[in-house]
């Protein structure tokens, strides 16, 4: 069975700085997709980035990027320039695919950015 | 903008009510989801549907059930309340098919169950 694993419960950064996320993963799998959702306090869960797993290229979008490693099965949300906003908890997901949609979640990291 | 809509957002019950926490999106996905969530924690699976007609428990043991009649809907029943299932209920939905492997979940603001 997959699991996915998020080794850091709370986490913080000073507003403007860099701070790393960790997720790995265990699946047998060689076809597969990685989600990071970010959950605002009492807001709605919304997707912050996406990889497919036969894409080597690591995938950004602004100032978040990941740092995908498929033989260690890690798959890291890295936060540029962090900000107030992004105060959050970030939820790793694995979907295996195709033929499933059964999404697996991590246990969640809660990111606290300081002013 | 949410597209993804659960009523009502905020729910207190005493135990041994039925109730139904509705869940209802206007993308025409076919795949919808209800997770269980205590507040600060990780979501857990309990029912899930890939179309009308079609429903399947998820991963984690749940009291309730669900149905799927029309593609928009997927209401979560509790027939008996009880104080263990106080806790926060996320709706999401995502599309099928090439485009649903590697598409975003969109959920749903959740409900807030409290059974006293």
């Amino acid at each position: 069975a997959q699991t996915v694993t998020q080794s850091q419960p709370e986490m913080s950064v000073q507003e403007a700085e860099t701070v790393t996320l960790s997720c790995t993963y265990d699946t047998s799998e060689n076809n597969y997709y990685l989600f990071w959702y970010k959950q605002p306090p009492s807001r709605q869960m919304i997707l912050v980035i996406r990889q497919e797993a036969y894409k080597q290229q690591n995938a950004t979008e602004n100032r978040f990027s990941v740092n995908f490693q498929k033989a260690a099965k890690s798959f890291s949300l890295k936060i540029s320039d962090s900000q107030l906003g992004d105060t959050a908890m970030y939820f790793c997901a694995f979907m295996k695919g195709p033929g499933t949609y059964k999404y697996i979640f991590g246990t969640g990291t809660r990111l606290k950015v300081l002013a | 903008e949410a597209d993804i809509y659960q009523t009502p957002r905020y729910l207190v019950i005493g135990t041994g009510k039925k109730i139904t926490l509705e869940c209802s999106q206007t993308m025409g996905h076919d795949k919808m989801y209800w997770y269980q969530q205590d507040p600060g924690m990780e979501l857990h699976l309990i029912h899930y549907s890939y179309g009308v007609n079609s429903t399947e428990k998820g991963d984690l043991s749940s009291e309730s059930t669900v149905s799927r009649i029309r593609t928009e809907h997927f209401p979560l029943t509790l027939e008996s309340a009880r104080p263990s299932h106080t806790s926060q209920y996320l709706c999401a939905s995502g599309p099928l098919g090439t485009a649903g492997r590697n598409s975003p979940l969109h959920f749903g603001n959740g409900t807030r169950l409290t059974v006293t």
